[in-house]
This record gives structure tokens, sequence and C-alpha cells, in this order.
């Protein structure tokens, strides 16, 4: 069985700084994605990577996807209190493995 | 277009009783599944299905039974319903690739006393 491990559990800081997020699986990632989860709605995709040392930038997402394709990272530049939420990492495989998530709050 | 839509938003039930939790997509898409979401833990797959008439467990299966019937819907059932399934639960559903995007009703948040 697949583990996915997020950490921070918890994540609090000033409007404009800087944080990252990261993501490490027990085994190597069939697709990983990143979702974000609002209170009171279902996850939503952010990105998807599929190559080993891929990285993809989203605005101000970047997400780094580690060589061996068992690791991956979130980092977010200046960030805006619209990105307080649930991070999640996932494994799909027409199904979601997920990790337990990082909470981000980011305080005005 | 609805997306994923996820019946009812809330519900209470009492120890023992039975429920089905509705979900239905109108994307047209092969593979649907279920999560429980509980805190500090993620979500959880329940069982999956990718496509009419073929389901399968997931992680946490048991005390659930689900069924395909047809593309568009997904049902879960709670087969006699015990405090431990208190959370809220989400239905997804997505089409066949690797990259595929997974989209998600707005989840049934279920008390069980």
């Amino acid at each position: 069985t697949q583990l996915l491990e997020q950490s921070p559990q918890f994540l609090s800081i000033q409007e404009g700084e800087n944080l990252t997020v990261y993501c490490n699986s027990s085994s190597v990632f069939s697709s990983l994605q990143w979702y974000r989860q609002e209170p009171g709605e279902g996850p939503v995709l952010l990105v998807t990577v599929v190559t080993g040392g891929e990285v993809k930038k989203l605005k101000r997402l970047t997400f780094q996807f580690g060589d061996a394709r068992k690791d991956s990272s979130l980092h977010i530049t200046a960030a805006q209190p619209g990105d307080t939420g649930l991070y999640l990492c996932a494994d799909y495989d027409y199904k979601l493995s997920f990790g337990a998530g990082t909470t981000v709050t980011v305080r005005a | 277009n609805a997306g994923v839509t996820q019946t009812p938003k809330f519900q209470v039930l009492k120890t023992g009783q039975s429920m089905t939790l509705q979900c239905a997509q109108d994307m047209n898409h092969e593979y649907m599944s279920w999560y429980r979401q509980d805190p500090g833990m993620g979500l959880r797959l329940i069982h999956y299905s990718v496509g009419a008439g073929i389901t399968d467990q997931g992680e946490v299966p048991n005390g659930y039974n689900v069924s395909r019937s047809t593309t568009e819907d997904f049902p879960l059932r709670l087969l006699s319903a015990a405090p431990s399934q208190t959370s809220v639960y989400f239905c997804a559903s997505s089409s066949e690739g690797r990259d595929t995007e997974a989209f998600f009703g707005q989840g049934t948040r279920l008390t069980v006393v």
C-alpha cells in the first residue's frame, strides 16, 4: 500500500511571504496531482506532473517533481489570503490516493 | 453544465439505519469513486468504478456498498450506520488518461448518532 506523507501539517504565514509544502511517497507515483480544497467544497485540481524532474508553474505557484518520481514540492511566492486552503497531493491511477494534506493560512 | 452532483448535502442518521448517498455526473466520465474525509487523514478511497457494471473496493470499504448500473450514477449505500461512519463523503469522476482531472462533488456531511 502506497503511503503519502505531507509536511508540514499546518502552515500560517503573513501575506507577501513565501511558502513551500512537501509530499513524499513510499513508492513511485503513477501520476502526481496537487489539489486545493476550500472549506465546504470538494478538492480542485491545481496541476498534474508525470515526468521525473518536471517543473510546472501556475502564476505564483511552482510545482517540482523529484527525479525518482517519489517526492514533490509546491512553492507559493508572495502568498495572498486567497491562497488559504488545504493542499493535497495525490497519486492518480483512475482513482486517487491522497496524502493527509497541509493546511495553509495566509493572514492579511 | 452541472458536473458532479451529490445529494443530500447534510444527513443525520441513527445507529443501525441505512441510507443511500447519491452521486451523478453529466460529463460522460468512465471512472467514478467515493472518498471519505476525516480530520487529519485526508481523503480515503471507499469504492471505485471503471465503468458501468464494474466496481471494486478501495482502502476502507467495510460497511459500504456500491453499484454502477449507468455511466452517470454511482450511489453509495450505508448498510447499517455506525458512529465511526460520521464523516464528509465526496464523490469524484474522471475520464480516461494519465493526466486527466478528477472532478469532485460538494460533499455530503453525515453524522451518525
